[in-house]
C-alpha cells in the first residue's frame, strides 16, 4: 500500500503570512494531485504534477513535485483569509491504476 | 462549469437495510469512481468503472459493494446489508480520460449514517 503523509497536520497564521505545507511517501507516484476541500464539500482539484522537479504556480500558490517524485510541496506566499481550508495531497500509483491515494490533509486557517 | 451531481445529500438507513447512492457524472467523461471518506479519517478509493466494467477495487469493495450504469447517465453505488462501519460521506468522481493527464471533479457526497 502506497502512503502519503502531510505536513503539517493543522496551521494556522496570520494574513499575509507565507507557508508551506508538504506531502511525503517512501513510495514513487507517477503523479501527484493537490486538491482543496471545504466542509461538507467534495474535493476540488487544484492542480495536476507530473515531472519530477516539475514546479506550477497558480496564483500565490506553487505546487513543487520532488525530483524522486516521492514527495509534493505546496507553497502560498501572502496568505489571505479566502484560503483557510482543507489542503489534501492524492498520488497515482506507479502503475497502470487509476486509483488516488490520499493523504490526511493539512487544515488551514489564516486569521486577519 | 460542469458539476458531478449526487443524490441523495443525506441518507440514514438501519442496519441490514440496502442502499443506493446515485450520480451524475460530467456527460462527456469516460471513467467513473467512488471514494469514500469516514469522519475525521482520509479519503479513501472504492472502485473504478470505466467502459460499462470495474477496472480497480479496493480491499474495501467488498461482496456488500456493487456498482451500475443502468443508463447514459447515472452511476450508482448500492450497499446490500449496511453496517455501522459503512457510516461515511461517499464521494462520486468522474474524469474525462484516464491518470494524471485528466483531473478528477468530484460530486459534494452523500453523507451515510447507518443506525
Amino acid at each position: 500500500t502506497q502512503l502519503l503523509e502531510q505536513s503539517p497536520q493543522f496551521l494556522s497564521i496570520q494574513e499575509g503570512e507565507n507557508l508551506t505545507v508538504y506531502c511525503n511517501s517512501s513510495s514513487v507516484f507517477s503523479s501527484l494531485q493537490w486538491y482543496r476541500q471545504e466542509p461538507g464539500e467534495g474535493p476540488v482539484l487544484l492542480v495536476t504534477v507530473v515531472t519530477g522537479g516539475e514546479v506550477k504556480k497558480l496564483k500565490r500558490l506553487t505546487f513543487q513535485f520532488g525530483d524522486a517524485r516521492k514527495d509534493s510541496s505546496l507553497h502560498i506566499t501572502a496568505a489571505q483569509t479566502g484560503d483557510t481550508g482543507l489542503y489534501l495531497c492524492a498520488g497515482a500509483p506507479n502503475n497502470a491504476g487509476n486509483m488516488l491515494t490520499f493523504g490526511g490533509g493539512t487544515r488551514l486557517m489564516v486569521k486577519p | 462549469e460542469p458539476e458531478v451531481t449526487q443524490t441523495p445529500s443525506h441518507q440514514v438507513t438501519q442496519m441490514g437495510q440496502e442502499v443506493i447512492l446515485r450520480c451524475v457524472p460530467i456527460s462527456n467523461h469516460l471513467y467513473f469512481y467512488w471514494y469514500r471518506q469516514i469522519l475525521g479519517q482520509k479519503v479513501e478509493f472504492l472502485v473504478s468503472f470505466y467502459n460499462n466494467e470495474i477496472s480497480e477495487k479496493s480491499e474495501i469493495f467488498d461482496d456488500q459493494f456493487s456498482v451500475e450504469r443502468p443508463d447514459g447517465s447515472n452511476f450508482t453505488l448500492k450497499i446490500r446489508s449496511t453496517k455501522l462501519e459503512d457510516s461515511a460521506m461517499y464521494f462520486c468522481a468522474s474524469s474525462e480520460g484516464p491518470r494524471e493527464a485528466y483531473g478528477y471533479t468530484f460530486g459534494s457526497g452523500t453523507r451515510l449514517t447507518v443506525v
